[in-house]
């Protein structure tokens, strides 16, 4: 099984609301990754987990809020987003391998419009 | 900044004919990779080259590396109107923190039928 899942697709909410974006992984990878991606535009690394342990924050708004319940599981944690934060999120995994870098699994995205 | 830049940024070929795309990067890596996505999707895995390799094939596609000069290209051979998607790099490196992937700003490509 080489599939990401993520959940929900398509996501409106408002600014006031508190919604999670969540994604799932049965590869075995102990790395799993946040990215955001606006309209042709390339993917920003948001996020990387590494053993359920936060290791690589790109300097993103607290309004997000990462978590990893386990090492199959990856949650963000979305509050009062703002609509420039509307955007496509893709979560990724891959095999983490101390001292070395390996081939990312992406998920489908959650497709979010901030009203 | 160590993002890659791609050229080109959109390209239009004909079915059947080749396209090619060139990345280049700013500092060390250790490995660079291909990603292909169709409109709004997810991405997909095309092919990883190690900075120690220098050519790479899988099917339609090659990948060449000089790390020299900080750059890769990504040929396709004998298009297919599926191939119409876009195309990025990504490059892959260890940092104090652990790993870290800067993606290429991408070339769009269309194949005609």
């Amino acid at each position: 099984d080489t599939e990401v899942t993520q959940t929900p697709k398509h996501l409106v909410m408002g600014m006031t609301n508190k919604k999670s974006l969540k994604c799932e992984q049965h590869m075995g990878h102990r790395a799993m990754y946040w990215y955001k991606q606006k309209a042709k535009k390339p993917p920003e690394l948001m996020f990387v987990y590494s053993y359920e342990k936060l290791s690589i924050n790109e300097s993103v708004p607290s309004r997000f809020s990462p978590e990893c319940p386990n090492s199959s599981l990856l949650n963000l944690h979305l509050h009062a987003l703002q609509p420039e934060d509307s955007a496509l999120y893709l979560c990724a995994s891959s095999q983490f391998q101390r001292g070395s870098t390996d081939t990312q699994y992406f998920g489908p995205g959650t497709r979010l419009t901030v009203l | 900044s160590q993002q890659g830049e791609e050229d080109p940024q959109a390209l239009s070929i004909q079915e059947g004919e080749n396209a090619t795309m060139n990345c280049s990067y700013k500092t060390s890596i250790n490995n660079l990779q291909w990603y292909r996505q169709n409109s709004g999707r997810g991405l997909v895995h095309l092919i990883l080259i190690r900075s120690n390799e220098r050519e790479k094939h899988s099917g339609r596609l090659r990948v060449t590396l000089d790390t020299s000069k900080k750059s890769s290209s990504l040929l396709i051979t004998a298009s297919r109107a599926a191939d119409t998607a876009s195309y990025f790099c990504a490059t892959a490196y260890l940092d104090n923190y652990g790993q870290n992937f800067v993606f290429g700003p991408g070339t769009r490509l269309s194949v005609l039928p």
